[in-house]
């Protein structure tokens, strides 16, 4: 069963303004990690956010804030702001108590206009 | 952050040959580091975990007489696809995590794109 699920392939957002990728997560365990994963057309894979699931306040990052609904399962990442060069695919991942290892959603490709 | 290098950034090889990539932590030591691949337009797929100074533990579905990988220190971390071929294209990650586990940041190396002849 798919643990991680990201229902946008593809989203536009013109610059300056904000943007929300969705994400909901599928895990029995009490204890996870939700992680947000930048990837630019060059492959690597920049670690954006990080929300554990003990965590009583949203994370922020600069502009990057994760929108955790517990209760919902669900952990959006919200681009405040948005660049041209924030044009990319981004990935949630999330890390259970039982692993270490990631799992990642199949990505959202994120399209910024001037 | 911490750094996570990967060696060759590309390669191109011949059916039936065997490619070595490496992983190394540059300013931490990990013991526990990570191999994902990903095709092209879609996600990253665990391939296995390489733990310092024991074997591998890969996922289902992954050759481990096919992909090898030694975590022979600290800081390196290889995958060697062997007798290569097309279908073995791909784009290989690694990752590390960094401080203790289960690890609250994972980085990632640049990855290395292999296209197989």
């Amino acid at each position: 069963a798919q643990k991680i699920t990201q229902t946008q392939p593809g989203m536009f957002v013109q610059e300056k303004e904000a943007v929300t990728l969705d994400c909901t997560y599928d895990t029995s365990d009490p204890s996870y990690g939700l992680f947000w994963y930048k990837q630019p057309s060059s492959g690597e894979m920049i670690f954006l956010i990080y929300q554990g699931s003990y965590d009583q306040q949203n994370a922020t990052e600069g502009r990057y804030s994760l929108n955790f609904q517990k209760a919902r399962k669900s952990a959006n990442l919200v681009i405040s702001a948005s660049q041209l060069g924030d044009s990319a695919m981004y990935f949630c991942a999330m890390r259970e108590e039982s692993g270490y290892a990631l799992n990642f959603g199949k990505g959202t490709s994120l399209l910024v206009t001037p | 952050g911490a750094v996570v290098s990967q060696h060759p950034s590309r390669v191109i090889c011949k059916s039936g040959t065997s490619v070595k990539i490496e992983c190394r932590s540059l300013d931490f030591q990990a013991t526990t580091m990570f191999w994902y691949r990903q095709f092209p337009k879609k996600s990253l797929m665990l391939m296995a975990t390489s733990n310092e100074g024991s074997k591998a533990t890969y996922e289902q579905g992954v050759e481990k007489d096919k992909f090898l990988i030694n975590h022979a220190s600290l800081t390196l971390s290889t995958l060697t696809v062997t007798s290569a071929h097309p279908e073995d294209s791909s784009f290989y990650i690694c990752s590390a995590g960094a401080g203790t586990p289960p690890y609250n940041e994972q980085f990632f190396g640049p990855g290395t794109r292999l296209t197989v002849l």
